[in-house]
């Protein structure tokens, strides 16, 4: 089963508009990670969040951690149409950081 | 970045024939190497984690007589697709991670896609 349930499955926004994606998990981690996957293509990682860190920021990108709920979101502030792709949060466990992924959210920004 | 290679990038091939592919880190060492299947529109399955020079671990509902893992150097790991059948046609998708330097990150390979006729 998915260790993390991502929410919405789909989010379509107008260019230069912030999206915000959630991400649910169930179990303890050592950190959370978020990757960015174009249609057919590889996956990219975005930003890697500790179990002790709360929020953390790569350029466009902030990310928010409350392990206390077990959920992350991930904001893309000033989305571009370039940002159009399927966004998964994939959490680490364990000393070989076996990675679970997300059910991911497709996200699709309007020129 | 570190940098995470596939090959083939496609591949088609006949049922009842093998397949393998590649992943290679191209500019570190990779202690442990990571394989996942994607089938179309869902998320990412993890078939099983490999560490170098030892046998891998399949995740539970992955046949490991049918995909088999050979992670042989630092470098390099390869999947073998056994006897395949239209069923195993996806999108296979190839991690690594080099423990050694503490780094938390998995990089990704490219993806090799697998259409079985």
């Amino acid at each position: 089963s998915q260790q993390g349930e991502e929410d919405p499955q789909a989010l379509s926004i107008q260019e230069g508009e912030n999206a915000t994606m959630n991400c649910s998990y169930k179990t303890s981690i050592n950190n959370l990670q978020w990757y960015r996957q174009n249609s057919g293509r590889g996956l990219v990682h975005l930003i890697l969040i500790r179990s002790n860190e709360r929020e953390k920021h790569s350029g466009r990108l902030r990310v928010t951690l409350d392990t206390s709920k077990k959920s992350s979101s991930l904001l893309i502030t000033a989305s571009r149409a370039a940002d159009t792709a399927s966004y998964f949060c994939a959490t680490a466990l364990g000393g070989y950081q076996k990675v679970t992924f997300g059910t991911g959210t497709k996200l699709q920004v309007i020129p | 970045g570190a940098v995470v290679s596939q090959h083939p990038s496609r591949v088609i091939c006949k049922s009842g024939t093998s397949v393998k592919i590649e992943c290679r880190s191209l500019d570190f060492q990779a202690t442990t190497m990571f394989w996942y299947r994607q089938f179309p529109k869902q998320s990412l399955m993890l078939m099983a984690t490999s560490n170098e020079g030892s046998k891998a671990t399949y995740e539970q509902g992955v046949e490991k007589d049918k995909f088999l893992i050979n992670h042989a150097s630092l470098t390099l790991s390869t999947l073998t697709v056994t006897s395949a059948h239209p069923e195993d046609s996806s999108f296979y998708i190839c991690s690594a991670r080099d423990r050694s330097r503490g780094e938390e990150t998995q990089y990704f390979g490219p993806g090799t896609r697998l259409l079985v006729l």
